[in-house]
């Protein structure tokens, strides 16, 4: 079945910092999205995003599906982004996701 | 819009028991998912219905089984409960057709659960 890999496994950021976070998947998908999971545990999604480009704030993602990667940019870090950042995919041939390990980023003040 | 709900939020059962958790959507949602989350990991899915009267099996269905009587809700069971079922479980759902076929997941709160 598809890989998905996520990196780094670990970010510690200074508040104010700026960060990107990988995903890299195995084969051809047909949606990704992007959630942080939050200290309490809730996921929050942040991007839907097949292709292309989206932004929302202080963050951003981009999708090159023929390349197989998806990147997540944090920009000017809060404590608040602290959490696990999560890509998620949908194997193009089946209705099942796939997600990633995650990215564990600690923000701090 | 409550969006997707899951009942219990937390429960605890003893090895052998049963118990069935509930998830609720209202977005007229096609597909819905459960998944459970074992510590510092990422979600493995359990079981999905890409419709209503339908499921299948994902990444890790043993010890599990679903249904789907109703479009809008999605029973995950548990039969017999063992300690590593212990985890969080999240249930999701997408896809509407009435908005064109848009495909984003929407999860709910998750139950915590422990099998002692």
């Amino acid at each position: 079945g598809i890989q998905v890999e996520q990196s780094p496994p670990d970010l510690i950021l200074q508040e104010g910092a700026n960060s990107t976070l990988r995903c890299n998947f195995s084969d051809s998908v047909n949606n990704l999205q992007w959630f942080h999971q939050n200290p309490w545990g809730q996921l929050i999604n942040l991007f839907y995003i097949p292709s292309g480009t989206k932004q929302n704030g202080r963050l951003s993602a981009t999708t090159v599906a023929t390349e197989r990667y998806s990147l997540l940019y944090i920009s000017s870090s809060q404590t608040t982004d602290s959490g696990v950042y999560f890509c998620a995919v949908r194997d193009s041939g089946t209705y099942k996701y796939i997600f990633g390990t995650g990215t564990r980023l600690k923000v701090l003040a | 819009n409550a969006g997707v709900t899951q009942t219990p939020k937390f429960r605890v059962l003893k090895t052998g028991q049963s118990m069935t958790l509930l998830c609720a959507q209202d977005m007229n949602h096609e597909y819905m998912y459960w998944y459970r989350q074992d510590p510092g990991m990422g979600l493995r899915l359990i079981h999905y219905s890409v419709g209503e009267g339908t499921t299948a099996k994902g990444e890790v269905p043993d010890g599990y089984n679903v249904s789907r009587l109703k479009k809008q809700n999605f029973l995950l069971g548990l039969e017999s409960a063992a300690p590593s079922q212990t985890s969080v479980y999240f249930c999701a759902s997408s896809y509407s057709i009435l908005a064109g076929g848009y495909n984003e997941q929407f999860f709910g709160p998750g139950t915590r659960l422990t099998v002692l």
